[in-house]
């Protein structure tokens, strides 16, 4: 049973860098077939997708976002990161990670259970 | 960026049948995915490719798209089915996914 779970600091200040984890068991990330994303979700702007990673390292990222986002894997570790940067109090949200596919590469059919982040002086 | 528009919410006495909408431009021409959340939880498939169901997923929940609208029908609705709704496409413009603002599905 594939399962996916976000780790990091729930607390960051403005300006700074916000970095998280998400750890996946059950399956490799090596796996071609599918893509690890990572979304978002506040109250104020519901969901909204902030990128993915492939195996290969290909990358692709929400437009809105993408001067401050990056997604980076390690096969080692088999888990994969957010980092966004220049942080302010607009990017305080539930994160979470998912897979995309066997559905399709933009179908989430796994989730982490989300973790919670507060940018806060 | 593609909008997708939902009603805030919907309600619906147990055993009838709840149609969530979701309405986007041409949606009819895409893919559609419906996610389901209850409070505190994190989102879970419930139909991909406007009607297809993932495993796990009772044959009560059905979709269809056509024109503008793209809609999630429930049927037999069950206490548990209370959740938010939410659609969500491939915006081929932006190259990017988007979803719908959601809708609270109320069993009465």
């Amino acid at each position: 049973q594939v399962q996916l779970q976000e780790s990091g600091s729930g607390l960051v200040k403005p300006s700074q860098t916000l970095s998280l984890t998400c750890a996946v068991s059950g399956d490799s990330i090596n796996s071609g077939v599918y893509s690890w994303n990572w979304i978002r979700q506040t109250p104020g702007e519901g969901l909204e997708w902030i990128g993915y990673i492939f195996h290969s390292g290909t990358t692709l990222y929400n437009p809105s976002l993408k001067s401050r986002v990056t997604i980076l894997l390690d096969r080692s570790k088999n888990h994969f990161s957010l980092n966004l940067s220049s942080v302010t109090a607009a990017d305080t949200a539930v994160y979470y990670c998912a897979r995309g596919g066997p559905y399709g590469n933009d179908v989430f059919d796994i989730w982490g259970q989300g973790t919670v982040v507060t940018v806060s002086s | 960026s593609y909008v997708l528009t939902q009603p805030p919410s919907v309600s619906v006495a147990p055993g009838q049948t709840a149609r969530v909408t979701c309405g986007g431009s041409n949606i009819g021409t895409t893919n559609v995915h419906w996610y389901h959340q209850k409070p505190g939880q994190a989102p879970v498939l419930v139909v991909y490719d406007d009607s297809a169901r993932p495993s796990g997923i009772p044959e009560r929940f059905s979709g269809s798209s056509s024109g503008n609208t793209a809609t999630l029908s429930i049927s037999g609705v069950e206490a548990d089915d209370e959740a938010d709704y939410y659609c969500q496409v491939w915006d081929g413009n932006s190259d990017h996914p988007v979803f719908g603002g959601g809708t609270k599905l109320t069993v009465l």
